[in-house]
């Protein structure tokens, strides 16, 4: 059964931590991407990766880093630095991200910051 | 900048009475348009993708057409299992890169009552 697992569903972090969410594919997508999503807005776009061992800053990257050591796998931490963390992620992916073609989404992770 | 207005922000149907919801957009080099349904605490689902003015898809009760400025997504006899936020998304290129960035709308949010 392909498509894209997230987790941990549910986050809760302290300030001052670092945390990372998992996003894992088996569709052999070359690209991968992470959004954010805050009430009221449209999704905006954190960082995307074209290939493995290459990624990419989106619209909002500060506070965010990410790596792609494995084709499946585009994990996100979410730093210290982020002033505003609480909010549902989204990671995505697609065939390729440049001739076009639809991007299929994960179930998503709401982080909380206490 | 490119950027993307869906109408309106909510609306409430009764069972089985017809709409419409607008994606309104104003980008260059426009690579694609996409509709995607949202329920509560979960990931976008793909519903369609338009690719030039005048093109239209069919899913159940829903339509997507596409003009030169905006999308419709028709919803005829809607039933209570069809609420949800629907979103829009355009594909352009992003600052000239092969990249095809994604720029989402806020969504419209679909309560259809019984």
């Amino acid at each position: 059964d392909g498509g894209i697992t997230q987790s941990p569903k549910y986050l809760f972090r302290k300030e001052g931590q670092n945390v990372t969410l998992s996003c894992e594919q088996n569709l052999n997508h070359d690209a991968m991407y992470w959004y954010r999503q805050d009430p009221g807005q449209g999704l905006r776009l954190i960082y995307y990766s074209q290939i493995v061992n290459d990624f990419q800053k989106g619209d909002i990257a500060e506070g965010y880093s990410v790596s792609r050591e494995k084709k499946e796998s585009f994990p996100l931490t979410v730093t210290s630095a982020q002033k505003n963390p609480t909010a549902f992620y989204l990671c995505a992916s697609s065939e390729d991200s440049v001739a076009g073609g639809e991007q299929f989404f994960g179930p998503g992770t709401r982080l909380t910051v206490l | 900048e490119d950027q993307v207005t869906q109408s309106p922000e909510a609306l409430r149907l009764q069972e089985g009475e017809s709409s419409s919801l607008n994606c309104s957009y104003t980008v260059s080099g426009l690579r694609g348009l996409f509709w995607y349904r949202q329920d509560p605490g979960k990931g976008p689902e793909f519903l369609f993708t338009l690719y030039s003015a005048g093109e239209e898809k069919e899913k159940e009760r829903l339509k997507a057409t596409l003009t030169k400025k905006e999308s419709f997504l028709h919803i005829t006899a809607p039933k209570p299992e069809d609420s949800a936020t629907y979103l829009c998304a355009v594909r352009t290129n992003a600052g000239g890169t092969s990249y095809g960035k994604l720029t989402f709308g806020q969504g419209t949010i679909l309560t259809v009552h019984p």
